[in-house]
């Protein structure tokens, strides 16, 4: 079975901490991708990766950086959360034009 | 840049009843469409993917969509909800590079 792990299903942090949501994927996919997900505004893109070291800014990269240091991997970190930040955060990785999806850590920023 | 439209926030239907979300896509070449299922509090599954081809596409648990391009429709179909298909849809399509552009869901109730 095809796995994208996310390290926590909850998380509860403070203003002005700086925070770590980490993914990994067991299938050897080159991309991957970290979208959040808000009610009524659907998956948006915050960053993504085509491989190792490299990563691109998505739609709404502001606030977030990413690393990406083993093929496997892939972490968001938010510099200094904010209350704005508060979401459901998804990781997702792809090959040959099919997603899969981690189940999603939902971050309260307080 | 493009962009997916699902209209329809929220549907309800009576089990046994027959299902359509609808979805609008903006995409200049012939897009590559997804249909993505969410069940509370988990992360997505894939439904089914429109490629090219046969613009009927069938997908898991019994559920189909229609390609049709001259109206950029990608219609998820289904002809008997069941109550375990309530749930919040997605609709997606590819941009380069494997990166996928929602639509903003579609929350389905089914009512007994």
């Amino acid at each position: 079975d095809v796995k994208v792990t996310q390290s926590s299903r909850y998380l509860v942090k403070r203003t002005g901490e700086k925070v770590f949501l980490e993914c990994v994927q067991d299938m050897d996919h080159e991309n991957m991708f970290w979208y959040r997900q808000d009610p009524g505004l659907g998956l948006r893109l915050i960053y993504f990766s085509y491989d190792v070291k490299m990563k691109e800014k998505g739609d709404i990269p502001e606030g977030y950086s990413v690393s990406r240091e083993k093929k496997e991997r892939f972490s968001l970190i938010l510099e200094s959360a904010s209350t704005n930040q508060t979401s459901m955060y998804l990781c997702a990785s792809s090959s040959s034009g099919e997603a899969f999806f981690g189940q999603g850590t939902r971050l309260t920023v307080v | 840049a493009q962009s997916v439209t699902q209209p329809d926030i929220h549907i309800t239907v009576s089990e046994g009843a027959s299902l359509e979300l609808r979805c609008n896509y903006s995409y200049g070449a012939t897009p590559y469409l997804f249909w993505y299922v969410q069940s509370p509090g988990q992360g997505l599954q894939l439904l089914l993917k429109y490629f090219s081809g046969d613009t009927l596409v069938q997908g898991i648990k019994g559920f189909e969509a229609e390609f049709k391009r001259s109206q950029s429709s990608f219609n998820l179909r289904k002809p008997s909800v069941h109550w375990s298909d309530a749930a919040e849809y997605f609709c997606a399509v590819e941009e380069y590079g494997n990166k996928l552009v929602f639509g903003a869901g579609t929350i389905l109730r089914v009512k007994s």
